[in-house]
């Protein structure tokens, strides 16, 4: 149990064109998603935390109109990286979790999308 | 504000040897931690977790994980290292607060090379 998936696994697009990558829950209901990127051999950076039905808090330090998150039921989030840009070319990672009880509240991550932007 | 450190960038081990990660966190209560593996272009697995009790964690894929609140570790181990555990491996630090809203802080992850 508790599978995310995302979609597409990798992108190339153009620069200044736009992307959506998809952040689904398979078997459970995601109260919060979040979305990180990962830089090669790096740490994985917290963007931003999504709760259904609401709008997304981004960290500092990231644009909220560049990275459009919506979380638009219990199984799904996506992101979109608008006018994008080579320096937008990463590993972007989503995870969920259910927190509906007790102390687990664990993430559950998704494979991963490569987005590459040339 | 918590923070994650992963002392070694690089593990080199053979395979059959005893493997043993570092971590350390810097959390003022009780943190939760994790430990998480990533194989090439992969998500995340987690491979255990601690939240409170038995200081000694048991995760899968015959890793284990100890809590000292004395030396603010949490290192992993293995006692015997497969080839197939080659991999990035991520600490993750996270504090419990009211509503249980938290969100976990990672480390910048260590590589371990597994030589046949």
């Amino acid at each position: 149990g508790a599978v995310v998936s995302q979609h597409p696994s990798r992108v190339i697009c153009k620069s200044g064109t736009s992307v959506k990558i998809e952040c689904r829950s398979l078997d459970f209901q995601a109260t919060t998603m979040f979305w990180y990127r990962q830089f090669p051999k790096q740490s994985l950076m917290l963007m931003a935390t999504s709760n259904e039905g609401s709008k997304a808090t981004y960290e500092q330090g990231v644009e909220k109109d560049k990275f459009l998150i919506n979380h638009a039921s219990l199984t799904l989030s996506t992101l979109t990286v608008t006018s994008a840009h080579p320096e937008d070319s990463s590993f972007y990672i989503c995870s969920a979790r259910s927190g509906t009880s007790g102390n687990t509240y664990e993430q559950y991550f998704g494979p991963g999308t490569r987005l590459t932007v040339t | 504000a918590q923070s994650v450190t992963q002392p070694d960038i690089h593990i080199t081990v053979s395979e059959g040897a005893s493997l043993e990660l570092r971590c350390n966190y810097s959390y003022g209560a009780t943190p939760y931690l994790f430990w998480y593996v990533q194989s090439p272009g992969q998500g995340l697995q987690l491979l255990l977790k601690y939240f409170s009790g038995d200081t000694l964690v048991q995760g899968i894929k015959g890793f284990e994980a100890e809590f000292k609140r004395s030396q603010s570790s949490f290192n992993l181990r293995k006692p015997s290292v497969h080839w197939s555990d080659a991999a990035e491996y991520f600490c993750a630090v996270a504090q419990g607060a009211t509503g249980g809203s938290y969100i976990p802080t990672f480390g910048r992850g260590t590589s371990l090379i597994v030589h046949p």
